[in-house]
């Protein structure tokens, strides 16, 4: 059964410190999403690839977080200085682009940031 | 700006009836939508999805129904079972500006013995 990892699974931080957050999408995904759920926000969409090309991450903090895909097999998610206000779950999706399947979500980065 | 509004955070079904699940949109471009599954400290799972194409899609126990002109869809769970409990999310997505998928805020499923 083909998974999308993230890791770590669970990071507790303390405020201003680096936070790297990492996904492996499922081999031969062309779309991958970053999502933060929060208790008052639901699902918000941070930014999102396709052929590892970024196309839109206007929903992230410019200032402090930032997202890449070095290669196929990775995408990471930073936050630089971490502030409490991040303190959320980050999950990490792939799929093909409108796939039968949907988007496979990976099982989420609980941070903490006190 | 909520462009997916699911308007009933709870639902509450007693096992082997009918659970109708709500979702209304805004963005008249948005032309995918999807239902996904959650479980505590789990990623969401991927359900069903629908093309503005159809107005219906099945798949088991679950039916989409899509009604374009009222922007809303809706997913029946028919018959609900115990092993449904869990927070269901509708998404959408327009393919003119990239696909990227909106989420709903959700709506908890409860099915009752």
């Amino acid at each position: 059964d083909a998974r999308v990892t993230q890791t770590p699974r669970d990071k507790v931080t303390e405020m201003g410190q680096e936070v790297t957050m990492r996904c492996q999408p499922i081999l031969g995904h062309n779309t991958v999403f970053w999502y933060r759920q929060t208790m008052m926000q639901g699902l918000e969409l941070l930014a999102y690839f396709r052929n590892r090309a970024p196309l839109d991450d206007s929903g992230m903090p410019k200032d402090r977080f930032s997202a890449e895909m070095p290669d196929a097999t990775l995408a990471t998610l930073k936050i630089q200085p971490s502030e409490p206000r991040d303190s959320a779950v980050y999950f990490c999706a792939s799929g093909l682009f409108r796939g039968p399947y949907g988007y496979t979500f990976g099982s989420g980065t609980r941070l903490t940031v006190v | 700006d909520q462009q997916v509004k699911q308007n009933s955070p709870s639902l509450s079904v007693q096992e082997g009836r009918i659970s109708i699940l709500n979702c209304d949109y805004t963005n008249s471009m948005f032309d995918y939508f999807l239902w996904y599954k959650k479980y505590p400290a789990e990623g969401p799972t991927f359900l069903i999805s629908i093309s503005s194409i159809k107005d219906k899609n099945e798949d088991g126990r679950f039916t989409v129904f899509l009604n374009k002109s009222a922007k809303h869809l809706s997913l029946h769970i028919v018959p609900s079972q115990p092993g449904d409990s869990a927070v269901y999310f509708c998404a959408a997505s327009a393919g003119s500006s990239g696909d990227k998928l909106t989420f709903g805020t959700g709506t908890r499923l409860a099915v009752r013995p």
